[in-house]
């Protein structure tokens, strides 16, 4: 099976702070995805991925930032965190075309800030 | 610009019954595909069920099945003989075929399905 591991289930970060969400796939997928969910809103693309060292802004991407340098890892960078930013946060990855295969998840991050 | 709607927030059935989660769409792409994501509490969200918009048959996947009405920009989900398992929140999303530059999935807010014993 296809897994999308994120490197915390759980985190809790001062208001500030540098904060570095991590995600591995491990099926050689060309792309990969960062996404919030929140009550409501369901779920809201960050950034993207296709293929290594490029990356283009979702729908809400102001505090945000991302890294690919390795096709298997997608980070999501949080320069300054604020308390808006407290979220689920999902990483998610497809091989190409992906619209016959959907999406794999992570299982999720949830962040805190305070 | 693609959009998905999912107008029932909450959603509760007793198990054994069925249950139909609703969905609608508009995309201007003339190629596409449909899908249906359930999330359990323990938030590991999975495919259930997908539908390319050029066929006509409605999918099936066991229990869950759709209703495409590609007139009508509607795709339900139904859910057979409720099991307890089934409590989740599920999503619908929809996408271009074609793996364009910033083709994406869009997803729904969601709908909470809770199944009572």
């Amino acid at each position: 099976d296809v897994k999308v591991t994120q490197s915390s289930r759980y985190l809790v970060k001062r208001t500030g702070e540098k904060v570095f969400l991590e995600c591995v796939q491990d099926m050689d997928h060309e792309n990969m995805f960062w996404y919030r969910q929140d009550p409501g809103l369901g779920l809201r693309l960050i950034y993207f991925s296709y293929d290594v060292k490029m990356k283009e802004k979702g729908d809400i991407p102001e505090g945000y930032s991302v890294s690919r340098e390795k096709k298997e890892r997608f980070s999501l960078i949080l320069e300054s965190a604020s308390t808006n930013q407290t979220s689920m946060y999902l990483c998610a990855s497809s091989q190409a075309p992906w619209g016959a295969y959907g999406y794999t998840f992570g299982s999720g991050t949830r962040l805190t800030v305070v | 610009a693609q959009t998905v709607t999912q107008s029932q927030p909450e959603m509760s059935v007793q198990e054994a019954e069925t249950v139909t989660l609703s969905c609608t769409y508009d995309t201007s792409e003339s190629n596409y595909y449909l899908f249906w994501y359930k999330q359990p509490p323990s938030r590991q969200m999975i495919l259930v069920i997908r539908q390319e918009a050029y066929k006509q048959q409605n999918a099936t996947e066991n229990r869950f099945s759709v209703n495409f009405q590609k007139a009508a920009k509607s795709f339900s989900l139904k859910i057979s003989d409720s099991q307890l398992g089934d409590t989740a929140m599920y999503f619908c999303a929809s996408g271009p075929t074609e793996r364009g530059y910033g083709n994406k999935l869009v997803f729904g807010a969601g709908t909470i399905l809770r199944v009572k014993s």
